[in-house]
């Protein structure tokens, strides 16, 4: 099947500072979504973008529509303890509605 | 608004047993997933259905049969488990049009032993 290749697989950060975290693939996405994940419970949705190029924000998480079609980044700023999960990309190839996920990068914020 | 319902949330199966897993939605969605997620490898998508009386195969299918006699609800059966399929299985379901925003039920944690 398709590849989504997510970076990094996990990060330990400060609490206070910012978060970057991308996906790449080699076949072109017609939308990338970006989930979070808490211990034990489904994924929920963060951002979810549909052009080449979108830049959206939704409170300190800021995620980009590559230019390519082909990747995507998540940043998130000034991170907090509630931050802490396993963060997923998602994308959607073609006319398919099924989601292509990445495997996930496990974020732990110290204090 | 229950949004997806995942029952059971837990169980512990013995080699060659069978069970069926269960997904409600109240969103009137038309479409509904069945995900494994195992460490590393993030969801892998097992059947899928793009609507009342109809399945398709996903990424892992073999093992697995599903059914969607009912629009709110999606089955996941198990004919005969195997180590292989300890995982956490998660449902989730997206609109016809618009968004292919999917939304997802809180998963079934399944032992096989």
């Amino acid at each position: 099947g398709q590849q989504l290749n997510q970076s990094p697989q996990s990060m330990f950060i400060q609490e206070g500072e910012d978060v970057s975290m991308n996906c790449t693939s080699s076949s072109i996405f017609n939308t990338w979504l970006w989930y979070k994940q808490d211990p034990g419970e489904g994924p929920v949705l963060l951002i979810a973008l549909y052009k080449a190029g979108e830049l959206t924000s939704n409170g300190r998480l800021t995620a980009q529509f590559g230019i390519t079609r082909k990747d995507s980044f998540l940043n998130i700023s000034a991170s907090i303890p509630s931050d802490v999960g396993i963060y997923f990309c998602a994308g959607q190839i073609g006319s398919a509605r099924q989601l292509t996920f990445g495997s996930g990068t496990q974020l732990t914020v110290l204090p | 608004n229950a949004g997806v319902t995942q029952t059971p949330k837990f169980r512990v199966l013995k080699t060659g047993q069978s069970m069926t897993l269960l997904c409600a939605q109240d969103m009137n969605h038309e479409y509904m997933y069945w995900y494994r997620q195992d460490p590393g490898m993030g969801l892998r998508l097992i059947h899928y259905s793009v609507g009342e009386g109809t399945t398709a195969k996903g990424e892992v299918p073999d093992g697995y049969n599903v059914s969607r006699l009912k629009k709110q609800n999606f089955l996941l059966g198990l004919e005969s488990a195997a180590p292989s399929q300890t995982s956490v299985y998660f449902c989730a379901s997206s609109p016809w049009t618009g968004n292919t925003e999917a939304f997802f039920g809180q998963g079934t944690r399944l032992t096989v032993v």
